[in-house]
C-alpha cells in the first residue's frame, strides 16, 4: 500500500514570502512524484513533477526530492494570494496511477 | 488549452440508482483514469484504462463500478446500484503517458 503524508496543518504566509511544504513517502522503490494545486471544490492542477534526485525548478515554483531520505518538497517563491490553496503531492506508481497525500492548505496573506 | 471535459458537473440520485459520469478526454492521449474524492479526504485512485481495457483498478472499484469506451471520444464511469457512501467529487484525467491533466470533475450526491 503506497503511502503519501502530507502532515502539517494550514500554512499561513505573508504575500511575497516563501511557503515550503513538505511531504514524505512509503516506498523507497517509488520513482516520481508530482505536485498539484486545488482550489476549494476544483481539480487538481498540475504544477510540477520530479523524478530525479535534487531541484527541480519552474518559474516561482521549485520542487526538491531526496530519494534516500524519502521526502518531496514544494517551494514557492514571492507568495501570491492566488497561491493560497491545497497542494498535493501524490506518488507515480504501477501502471499509471497515482497515490495522493492529503494536502497542505496555503493561505498567502496580503 | 487542450481540456478533459466531463458532463454532469453535479448530479443528484437516490441510492439504489445507476448513475453514468461522462468524459471527453484530450484527443491525443493514450491513458484515461477516474478518481474521487471524498469531502475532506485523499484523492483516490478508481481505475485506468489503456487501448480500450481496463489496465489496473483499486480496491474501490468492485463490481459497481464500470468503464466504457463507447465512442472514439467519450469514457464513461456507470456505477450501479449507488449507495450513500459513493457522494464524492469524480474526476477524469488523461494523460499521454507523463503527466495527467483532470477534468474540472462531477459531484455525485446519494440520498
Amino acid at each position: 500500500q503506497k503511502e503519501v503524508e502530507q502532515n502539517s496543518g494550514p500554512l499561513s504566509v505573508p504575500e511575497g514570502a516563501i511557503a515550503s511544504l513538505n511531504c514524505t513517502y512509503s516506498d523507497r522503490g517509488s520513482q516520481s512524484f508530482f505536485w498539484y494545486r486545488q482550489y476549494s471544490g476544483k481539480s487538481p492542477e498540475l504544477i510540477m513533477f520530479i523524478y530525479s534526485n535534487g531541484d527541480k525548478e519552474d518559474g516561482r515554483f521549485t520542487a526538491q526530492l531526496n530519494k534516500a531520505s524519502q521526502y518531496v518538497s514544494l517551494l514557492i517563491r514571492d507568495s501570491q494570494p492566488s497561491d493560497s490553496a491545497t497542494y498535493l503531492c501524490a506518488d507515480h506508481y504501477g501502471n499509471n496511477r497515482l497515490a495522493f497525500g492529503k494536502g497542505n492548505q496555503v493561505v498567502v496573506i496580503p | 488549452e487542450p481540456e478533459v471535459t466531463q458532463t454532469p458537473s453535479h448530479q443528484v440520485t437516490q441510492m439504489g440508482q445507476e448513475v453514468i459520469l461522462r468524459c471527453v478526454p484530450i484527443s491525443n492521449h493514450l491513458y484515461f483514469y477516474w478518481y474521487r474524492q471524498i469531502l475532506g479526504q485523499k484523492v483516490e485512485f478508481l481505475v485506468s484504462f489503456y487501448n480500450n481495457e481496463i489496465s489496473e483498478k483499486s480496491e474501490i472499484f468492485d463490481d459497481q463500478f464500470s468503464v466504457e469506451r463507447p465512442d472514439g471520444s467519450n469514457f464513461t464511469l456507470k456505477i450501479r446500484s449507488t449507495k450513500l457512501e459513493d457522494s464524492a467529487m469524480y474526476f477524469c484525467a488523461s494523460s499521454p503517458g507523463t503527466d495527467y491533466t483532470f477534468g474540472s470533475g462531477t459531484r455525485l450526491t446519494v440520498v
